[in-house]
């Protein structure tokens, strides 16, 4: 079935740490693998993402990682900052315009 | 224009009403979504649009009835709600089979904050 299983639920870092979170997918088809950013009240925010021709991308701070074989995908944020607070939400999607979400994480920055 | 934009942000409405949520994009993208999103949980999908065209129900009760007029609109027609039916209801696009992975990136607008009363 449809599912994505995502790691911590909940995540406190003291600021300039690295925050990893990780989601693990179980439809084999999947080849689009995007990381949504949510401020409290705010929309959605598209922050990196992955195909599945790809093994890893980087974007300044933000750095996501995939592993087809043991089909699952991690989200890495170096040198966190306060701003970088938020729940986080990986996604998985396939052959469709299907996305499916993870259960999302809660990440708080202590200054 | 790289924004999708939704009317109203706020929409209070008793279980009797009738109301419509509106979204608007500009970018060219030829997939539009609609998704309910509970406080703490993900965006859960309910509609797809693909080329003005209803390409995924999620098996969304009939009070909820969706209409894509054209390319770049696409509304939520409301009718006879349930108070669980509040939610934050968010609109997305994408290019239609961008690298032919998930319809490419999906851009969500700000929602409609939805209260049944």
């Amino acid at each position: 079935g449809e599912n994505v299983e995502q790691h911590p639920s909940t995540l406190s870092v003291q600021e300039g740490d690295s925050a990893v979170i990780k989601c693990t997918y179980s439809d084999s088809a999947s080849n689009y693998f995007p990381w949504y950013k949510q401020e409290l009240g705010k929309r959605p925010q598209l922050i990196i993402d992955i195909r599945s021709n790809v093994g890893e991308k980087k974007d300044q701070r933000i750095a996501v990682t995939l592993n087809k074989t043991a089909k699952h995908f991690s989200l890495h944020i170096t040198e966190t900052q306060p701003e970088d607070s938020a729940v986080y939400f990986c996604a998985e999607g396939g052959a469709t315009n299907k996305l499916i979400f993870g259960t999302g994480t809660l990440l708080a920055v202590q200054p | 224009d790289t924004e999708v934009t939704q009317t109203p942000k706020h929409l209070v409405m008793g279980m009797t009403n009738k109301k419509s949520l509106k979204c608007e994009q500009h970018m060219g993208h030829r997939a539009m979504y609609w998704y309910k999103q509970k406080a703490k949980k993900p965006p859960e999908l309910m509609f797809v649009y693909s080329y003005e065209k209803l390409s995924i129900n999620e098996s969304v009760p009939s009070r909820f009835s969706p209409e894509c007029p054209n390319s770049s609109l696409l509304n939520l027609h409301l009718h006879a709600l349930q108070p669980e039916d509040s939610a934050l209801y968010l609109c997305a696009s994408s290019q239609e089979g961008a690298g032919g992975a998930g319809g490419g990136e999906q851009y969500f607008g700000p929602g409609t904050r939805l209260t049944v009363t």
